[in-house]
């Protein structure tokens, strides 16, 4: 079974500009989430999807979004990049239940200048 | 509160030695699942070790154990005779309910394996 695919793995932006971060996740885990990981303030979560529809999220302003497809497909969208941005953005699927773990994608490195 | 505690930012331990990172939780719920997962620089999350609330034993794979005490409210990792390549970040995390709840991650320990 393919595990969880993120594209791209890595980004290069400038401030103001946005970016599109897409992830695929194990075929029949419908839970999605985001998170950002940065040095400084460690492993954030953003949100999770779950058959399309957002289940919860993160402390974050509303520049960060995101949606999930029918085939559970999910793609985060920054708008107007800020410096702080950049961060190692990680995406992860599980199926339903407090006994699954969730596996991760190799993340995608966004670097903001 | 937090969710998860981890107060070890990093540790150190001799190669071939065993070494217990600490991992205290906060919920209510009487349902729940704790894991673990380990970071190495390359950055990939990888899925180490699971317990269940219910569970009555202590989860084992490998060399990696988890040490349960409900009661204490701790799942502390175990990791026995230490590699090399164990050297990466640790986190521990939990996700309550039976359905519909997000994970909650510790802050990390980076464990360093000195030859």
């Amino acid at each position: 079974k393919a595990g969880v695919t993120q594209t791209p793995r890595y980004l290069i932006k400038t401030r103001g500009q946005q970016v599109t971060l897409s992830c695929s996740p194990i075929s029949g885990h419908r839970s999605v989430s985001w998170y950002q990981q940065t040095p400084g303030q460690g492993l954030q979560f953003l949100f999770e999807y779950f058959s399309e529809t957002q289940r919860n999220k993160g402390n974050f302003p509303g520049r960060f979004s995101g949606r999930q497809f029918s085939n559970s497909r999910s793609e985060m969208n920054v708008s107007t990049l800020e410096l702080g941005d950049s961060a190692l953005y990680l995406c992860a699927s599980s199926v339903e239940g407090a006994y699954n773990e969730q596996f991760f994608g190799p993340g995608t490195r966004l670097t903001v200048l | 509160a937090q969710k998860i505690t981890q107060t070890q930012p990093g540790m150190f331990v001799q190669e071939k030695e065993a070494v217990t990172l600490d991992c205290t939780y906060d919920t209510s719920d009487p349902s729940y699942g704790l894991f673990w997962y380990k970071q190495p620089s390359s950055g990939e999350m990888i899925f180490l070790i699971y317990q269940g609330s219910y569970d009555q034993q202590n989860a084992t794979e490998g060399r990696y154990s988890l040490n349960f005490q409900k009661a204490r409210k701790s799942a502390n990792l175990v990791i026995s005779a230490s590699q090399l390549g164990d050297s990466a970040m640790y986190f521990c995390a939990m996700r309550e309910g039976y359905t519909g709840n997000q994970f909650y991650f510790g802050t990390g320990t980076s464990l360093t394996v000195i030859p």
